[in-house]
């Protein structure tokens, strides 16, 4: 069964320093998105992805983020100088249709900022 | 905030008990989506129902929808111990181009 996976599963970097996550979405699905994940709390919408350019995106995806679609089949989220506060589960998620349809995440990014 | 909010936060049944949780939302949705997610894995697509519709089944789940009070309601009949997991609602607003997701109920069912 096709599949959207995530690497690495678990990242832990200094302060300040740059970060690159990395997302295989499903083959033929067309529309990507990045959630992430505080420790037991809600999952948050970050941006979606569609057509080369972003579609939305929440207040929490500032300038220091970005996505990015190198090659057709990746799908990258960079944070550009980590904070502590960005220590969360980073989920990416494909689907095939932009609306009304389900999504298929992966298993996520574990990200900790030291 | 478009954002889904389930209730209880935490619910512990007996195995072969029925599990029901509720998800409350604020604005106009096309669809409203549940996910389990197993601890520290990914979340998994379990229904959708869409805006027109008022009661859905799929194996021993049954998803009903209010859009007159903004509310659905997720049944898990018969649990069993695998049913131990978060359960998380979405919604998809009239003018959005992505899921929101609600804070979760945490499902613990006793063997």
């Amino acid at each position: 069964e096709p599949e959207v996976t995530q690497t690495p599963s678990h990242q832990v970097t200094q302060m300040g320093q740059e970060v690159i996550l990395r997302c295989v979405p499903i083959s033929n699905h067309l529309y990507f998105y990045w959630y992430r994940q505080i420790l037991g709390q809600k999952v948050e919408f970050l941006v979606s992805f569609y057509n080369n350019e972003i579609s939305e995106k929440s207040e929490i995806f500032d300038d220091q983020f970005s996505v990015e679609r190198p090659d057709g089949s990746n799908f990258t989220l960079k944070i550009r100088s980590t904070k502590l506060e960005d220590s969360a589960m980073y989920f990416c998620a494909s689907s095939l249709q932009g609306r009304t349809g389900e999504l298929f995440f992966g298993e996520g990014s574990r990200l900790t900022v030291l | 905030s478009q954002q889904g909010e389930e209730d209880p936060q935490a619910l512990s049944i007996q195995e072969g008990e029925n599990a029901t949780m509720n998800c409350s939302y604020k604005t106009s949705i096309n669809n409203l989506q549940w996910y389990r997610q197993n601890s520290g894995r990914g979340l998994v697509h379990l229904i959708l129902i869409r805006s027109n519709e008022r009661e859905k089944h799929s194996g021993r789940l049954r998803v009903t929808l209010d859009t007159s009070k903004k509310s659905s309601s997720l049944l898990i009949t018969a649990s069993r111990a695998a049913d131990t997991a978060s359960y998380f609602c979405a919604t998809e607003g009239s003018n959005d181009y992505k899921l929101s997701f609600g804070a979760g109920t945490t499902v613990t069912v006793r063997a």
